[in-house]
């Protein structure tokens, strides 16, 4: 099992440009999220789902979007991406929130936008 | 709104020795989950122990263990036997167990620099 896989491992992207971070888990979970972090600063969550076709906003959702259409994969996308944006992303999943399930986490992606 | 604090920003250790890191958090919620998350330089964030608040009993993971203070609110890690491979950044993290719009979400502390010198 190769667990929570995250494509790519790192890109550089220019202001307005668009970019989709894939996020993969072979795992079986029902919950999968997205976290930034930020140099000096803990991570913050962005979007997460609880199911396939189910997604709703985190904290700070602003400039992203997702979409879940099957139970492994969980793409976020940025339309147009900002400097505020450069950041460290990380995909995370446990089988039920709320419960006591631990999340796992990816390995990351570093964005950088110029 | 829950929050988490970890007062120290760095902290070094020679290794084989033991250190402690403190992180405090502020909550009117009765039942939630505590994690301390490791991350490397590889920037995995790796789980290191986790407490239910409703267990009295302190959480031990081999050379790791916790305080749990929940009325002084209140979840130190400690590191026994500290080993260069425990150099990392260390992050203290808060879950509820509320169902809701915070589902699933963890709050984070700002992290400790734990360097562990040979």
């Amino acid at each position: 099992n190769a667990g929570v896989t995250q494509t790519p491992k790192f890109h550089i992207l220019k202001t307005g440009q668009s970019m989709t971070l894939q996020c993969a888990q072979d795992m079986n979970h029902g919950y999968l999220s997205w976290y930034r972090q930020d140099p000096g600063m803990g991570l913050r969550r962005i979007h997460y789902s609880v199911a396939a076709g189910i997604t709703d906003k985190g904290e700070v959702p602003d400039g992203y979007n997702v979409s879940r259409s099957n139970t492994e994969d969980f793409p976020l996308r940025l339309e147009s991406a900002a400097p505020s944006q450069t950041s460290v992303y990380f995909c995370a999943t446990s089988f039920v929130p709320g419960l006591q399930e631990t999340q796992y986490f990816g390995p990351g992606t570093r964005l950088l936008v110029l | 709104a829950q929050t988490v604090t970890q007062s120290q920003p760095e902290m070094s250790v020679q290794e084989a020795e033991t250190v402690t890191l403190s992180c405090t958090y502020d909550t009117s919620e009765s039942d939630y989950y505590l994690f301390w998350y490791k991350q490397p330089p590889s920037r995995q964030m790796i789980l290191v122990i986790r407490q239910e608040a409703y267990k009295q009993q302190n959480a031990t993971e081999n050379r790791f263990s916790v305080n749990f203070q929940k009325a002084a609110k209140s979840f130190s890690l400690k590191i026994s036997d500290s080993q260069l491979g425990d150099a990392a950044m260390y992050f203290c993290a808060y879950r509820s167990t509320n169902y809701g719009g915070s589902q699933g979400n963890l709050i984070f502390g700002k992290g400790t620099k734990l360097s562990v010198k040979p």
